[in-house]
């Protein structure tokens, strides 16, 4: 079974800074994986996904992920980040496990 | 274009009281799925259902039941409520790549 990790549990940005989270994952067949989004009182969404094919994945709102077989890693990125994306985002694999999330705080 | 529907969306329960959180879906997906989200933990997986007619534990299954009662309906159901079962709810139905619809969540009490 394939599981994921995320290891920074809050980050601080200011408004601007550019973004990466990290996400490692397990070895595990077939590899399928997600980020998704909680902004402040609501449920998941889905920011981006990757199946196969291109490494580089873009999503939703100026978010791209890499998938980077050599080190197990989906980190998602963004060059910029705004006040509105200050939210809680979670990377998961095709077991439908989540990791335990990140909660980001952009600051004005 | 409902989605996700969850039921109650905010619930306060006595410890050894019992209740069930429904969770329906208008988009024909065979897979549905529960999960409790709790500071710090992210969400862990308690039951899903594959498909109709099957149920499977997940990651945290002890002290809740479920039932898959047809394609659109999975419940969640604790028979005796305890505070460790404090959480915020949420359903998922499963599209085939394993893409994921949430329900608005319950935010559950128990006192």
């Amino acid at each position: 079974a394939q599981s994921v990790s995320q290891h920074n549990h809050h980050v601080i940005l200011s408004e601007a800074a550019s973004l990466e989270l990290g996400c490692n994952y397990s070895y595990g067949g077939t590899v399928n994986l997600f980020w998704y989004v909680q902004y402040p009182g609501q449920h998941l969404q889905l920011l981006l996904k990757y199946f196969s094919g291109d490494p580089l994945v873009k999503g939703i709102k100026g978010f791209e992920a890499e998938f980077i077989k050599s080190k197990f890693s989906f980190n998602l990125r963004k060059p910029s980040v705004q006040w509105s994306d200050t939210a809680e985002y979670f990377c998961a694999s095709n077991d439908m496990r989540f990791g335990a999330g990140t909660r980001l705080t952009v600051k004005p | 274009n409902a989605g996700v529907t969850q039921t109650p969306k905010f619930q306060v329960l006595k410890t050894g009281q019992s209740m069930t959180l429904q969770c329906a879906q208008d988009m024909n997906h065979n897979s549905m799925y529960w999960y409790r989200q709790d500071p710090g933990m992210g969400l862990r997986l308690i039951y899903y259902s594959a498909s109709e007619g099957t149920t499977d534990k997940g990651e945290v299954p002890n002290g809740y039941n479920v039932s898959r009662l047809n394609k659109r309906e999975f419940s969640l159901r604790l028979e005796s409520a305890a505070p460790s079962q404090t959480s915020v709810y949420f359903c998922a139905s499963i599209r085939t790549e394993m893409l994921a619809f949430f329900g608005q969540g319950t935010r559950l009490t128990v006192v």
